[in-house]
């Protein structure tokens, strides 16, 4: 079994809709990330989370929000989605020292 | 924000070619992470280098940092198509990773 997973793997929605992609880990770690990719630009840190009482914005955190429910489990929100925020989205998780990030295998999201 | 500069952007060569891509900065790094991400998964962790002028050998893969910690290279001997992906620089510090844009390699049989 994969030790990060994603739900969804794609998703298409309209605009103004409220999106959730969660994301779990059975790594045991107590870092989480979500990031977003784009042609071009690379992975940009959205929001990022060192414990259960954590969170952190990161690059473009604009427009989304987390919540981090558990230890293994971090989930991303869009309130209202829109077109702009098409991308594929990286859930990741790493140990306490932050050395090496472990991936799921993303989310493919779609605003139409 | 350290600002990360991958080259080239793209790269697609014949199987069993040699290539070298490029991961350089204006800051110095305390250490470097190289990752690849294969088409429909997420990035994986292939090497990280430490310390300045350091070589590391994962295979048919080579990897260096510079002896000025501001910049690395990863070097691919006869490539095959099993290659094929996005490789990814990472910069490791008091903060999260910072990614740069990546290379894509295509390995045509």
């Amino acid at each position: 079994d994969a030790d990060v997973t994603q739900t969804p793997r794609n998703r298409i929605t309209k605009t103004g809709k409220r999106i959730m992609l969660e994301c779990s880990q059975t790594k045991g770690h107590d870092r989480m990330y979500w990031y977003r990719q784009d042609p071009g630009l690379g992975l940009r840190l959205i929001y990022y989370s060192f414990d259960v009482k954590d969170i952190n914005k990161g690059e473009i955190s604009d427009g989304y929000s987390v919540s981090r429910q558990a230890q293994a489990k971090f989930s991303l929100s869009l309130e209202s989605a829109i077109p702009n925020q098409t991308a594929l989205y990286f859930c990741a998780t790493s140990d306490h020292h932050g050395l090496r990030q472990f991936f799921g295998p993303g989310t493919r999201l779609t605003v139409l | 924000t350290q600002l990360l500069e991958q080259s080239p952007q793209f790269l697609s060569i014949q199987e069993g070619e040699n290539l070298t891509v490029y991961c350089n900065s204006s800051s110095v790094f305390s250490s470097l992470q190289w990752y690849r991400q294969e088409p429909g998964e997420g990035p994986v962790l292939l090497v990280t280098v430490v310390t300045g002028g350091e070589v590391k050998k994962l295979k048919r893969l080579t990897f260096q940092f510079g002896d000025a910690r501001k910049d690395s290279s990863l070097h691919i001997t006869a490539a095959q198509p099993g290659d094929t992906g996005l490789y990814l620089c990472a910069v490791v510090g008091n903060t999260p990773l910072v990614f740069g844009k990546g290379t894509r390699l295509s390995v045509i049989a």
